[in-house]
């Protein structure tokens, strides 16, 4: 079965600083999600990549898939309050969406 | 705007009770699925329906059945419940590959 690693498990930075999460996965990936959970909630989606190499941006947050389809990263540009919450990936190993595989997720905490 | 509900945030049952969480999505989506979230664990599937009627086990389905009697609907039934089963419960939707799934905003049970 398919595993995914999130790295690291808790950040805290100072508003302004940029960061960035990590996702790796046991094997090759048909697609990768990137969501966010505000602690309680739901998940909101942010971006899906599905090609090697593959990067998006909204606003201030870019995610990239790595060319062998077998790692992702988020990058946060300049960090502000809003972004506080907990990041996870999705991996979807079998080409359907249908079973998504979630990492444990990345705690973020933004300092004033 | 793409809506997913579910019939409560907070739950509290007995040990024993049968226990329905009830879903729904107005985006007229193919596939609904059930998940659960704890500390550390990170989202695990627990049912998924691909279509009126249908329904596949996930990766945790022991004590847990589910029900679709309509598209927009998909219950999540807890036939004796256990304090183990104390958790986030998340319900998500999505209308197939490779399409990102949406997520209602969980209910948290507690079984005591």
């Amino acid at each position: 079965s398919q595993e995914l690693e999130q790295s690291p498990q808790s950040l805290i930075v100072q508003e302004g600083k940029n960061l960035t999460i990590n996702c790796t996965s046991s094997k090759t990936l048909y697609g990768l999600y990137w969501y966010k959970q505000k602690y309680g909630e739901g998940l909101i989606f942010l971006m899906m990549l599905q090609k090697g190499g593959e990067e998006k941006s909204h606003e201030k947050i870019t995610a990239k898939l790595d060319e062998k389809k077998q790692q992702s990263s988020l990058h946060i540009t300049a960090s502000q309050p809003s972004h506080a919450g907990i990041y996870l990936c999705g991996a979807d190993g079998t080409g359907t969406a249908s079973k998504l595989t979630f990492g444990t997720g990345t705690r973020l905490q933004v300092t004033l | 705007d793409v809506k997913v509900t579910q019939s409560s945030r907070y739950l509290v049952k007995r040990t024993g009770e049968k226990v329905f969480l009830e879903c729904v999505q107005d985006m007229d989506h193919e596939n609904m699925f059930w998940y659960r979230q704890d500390p550390g664990l990170g989202l695990r599937l627990i049912y998924f329906s691909y279509d009126v009627k249908m329904k596949e086990k996930g990766d945790i389905p022991e004590g847990y059945s589910v029900s679709r009697e309509k598209k927009e609907r998909f219950s999540l039934i807890l036939e004796s419940a256990s304090t183990n089963q104390t958790s986030m419960y998340l319900c998500a939707s999505n209308q197939g590959q490779p399409h990102e799934q949406f997520f209602g905003p969980g209910t948290r049970l507690t079984v005591l």
